[in-house]
């Protein structure tokens, strides 16, 4: 069993339309959790970064935390076709190696 | 914000050659670096932890006389694939960490 799972899709969705992306893990070590975005071609760029279970948002962006049920999602609000990538989960536990899901391909139409 | 370079971007080399690829933090200094590779539609799996001054700690399967790692500054780590072959080619990808982990734009390796 991977650390960290992610559903891979892809999924495509609607401009305007909210995407819903989610990870789950199972190591109880895991103490942050992060979401980067990675254009085709290019190195990830971090979005959110949260460290307790609730929700954070940022602008269009929600990171929610449920360390309880071992799982962590994001929501992108009002989406737009350059919200179209690959978003990564990630996390880490004390140190700072950083396990990664398998990415999520989200495809926003316009 | 913290810009990390790689250099390549993109490299075709022949098979048993060796290729150098460069990760150079510009804004900042970074004790650590990291290096991943990433398979197609596939996710940055961790191939060895380089700190400044010291040996490069290499994760599990990964052969480290074939993955040169030198971390020679603050700034620059290199990554040497020797002898590289058809099944070397992927994306690698450096991230420096100060604070939180940077990453650079990737090297698209391609062995023929």
């Amino acid at each position: 069993q991977k650390e960290v799972e992610q559903d891979p899709g892809p999924l495509s969705v609607p401009e305007g339309a909210i995407v819903s992306l989610n990870c789950t893990y199972s190591n109880s070590a895991f103490q942050y959790f992060m979401w980067y975005r990675q254009y085709s071609r290019k190195g990830p760029e971090l979005l959110m970064y949260t460290y307790s279970s609730g929700n954070k948002e940022d602008g269009r962006f929600t990171a929610q935390v449920d360390k309880s049920s071992k799982y962590i999602s994001l929501f992108i609000r009002d989406s737009q076709p350059s919200d179209s990538a690959t978003y990564l989960c990630a996390m880490i536990p004390n140190d700072y190696k950083l396990s990664f899901g398998a990415g999520t391909t989200v495809t926003v139409r316009a | 914000g913290a810009v990390v370079s790689q250099h390549p971007s993109w490299v075709i080399c022949k098979s048993g050659t060796s290729v150098k690829i460069e990760c150079r933090s510009l804004d900042f200094q970074a004790t650590t670096m990291f290096w991943y590779r990433q398979f197609p539609k596939q996710s940055l799996m961790l191939m060895a932890t380089s700190n400044e001054g010291s040996k490069a700690t290499y994760e599990q399967g990964v052969e480290k006389d074939k993955f040169l790692i030198n971390h020679a500054s603050l700034t620059l780590s290199t990554l040497t694939v020797t002898s590289a072959h058809p099944e070397d080619s992927s994306f690698y990808i450096c991230s420096a960490y100060s604070y939180e982990q940077y990453f650079g734009p990737g090297t698209r390796l391609t062995v023929t």
